[in-house]
């Protein structure tokens, strides 16, 4: 069980454009999701927190107006990079709360966005 | 803020090796403890987790014990296999919050 599905898993687009990424609980009502980006051989960053019906909180450093995020239902949370440039590129990972507990995370498999 | 701090890697090992992968951190109040695995091309899977002083998660052959005294979480295996070779993670959270990662670890195990 708590299961999130992210697609898609990669993606390739042109400078300027916009690319948008989801990330669906299959099994559990997801009210908070976390968005992470990853660098080659690097940590996981988090880039903002959003929760069900709220607008994302951003961590210090992330532009909200290029990474758009939306958690407008418990089973969608939706990152969008808009105009999106060759520095953009990096692999961007969901992760879901699942019930009350401190510790109970799953994590989508990740998309690789490559922009050209 | 809260932060995690991994050994540098790769780690390369034989297998049936002993792995030690160490992790400390710095945060306030009691955070909970984390090892994820990511394998290649896959996302994070939890590992183990430990969620007070003293409590040592285990799972897979892999063990970890959260040290208050010297704010440390080290990730053992007694004997390892060519399919542990992956990269993990240490982590930590409190209250609910997003999980902070260490750098990661890359595990490369040789037949």
């Amino acid at each position: 069980g708590a299961v999130v599905s992210q697609h898609p898993s990669r993606v390739i687009c042109k400078s300027g454009t916009s690319v948008k990424i989801e990330c669906r609980s299959l099994d559990f009502q997801a009210t908070t999701m976390f968005w992470y980006r990853q660098f080659p051989k690097q940590s996981l960053m988090l880039m903002a927190t959003s929760n069900e019906g709220s607008k994302a909180t951003y961590e210090q450093g992330v532009e909200k107006d290029k990474f758009l995020i939306n958690h407008a239902s418990l089973t969608l949370s939706t990152l969008t990079v808009t105009s999106a440039h060759p520095e953009d590129s990096s692999f961007y990972i969901c992760s879901a709360r699942v019930g009350l507990t401190n510790y109970g995370y799953t994590f989508g498999s990740g998309t690789r966005l490559t922009v050209v | 803020g809260d932060s995690v701090t991994q050994m540098e890697g790769p780690v390369t090992l034989s297998e049936e090796a002993f792995l030690t992968i160490n992790c400390t951190y710095t945060a306030t109040g009691y955070p909970s403890l984390f090892w994820y695995v990511q394998y290649p091309g896959e996302g994070l899977q939890l590992l183990l987790k430990a969620t007070k002083a003293d409590d040592k998660g285990s799972n897979k052959g892999f063990e970890a014990t959260y040290r208050k005294e010297t704010t440390s979480f080290h990730l053992e295996k007694g004997s390892v296999q060519v399919s542990d070779s992956a990269v993990y993670f240490c982590a930590l959270n409190q209250a609910g919050t997003a999980l902070i990662f260490g750098k990661g670890t890359t595990l490369s195990v040789s037949s």
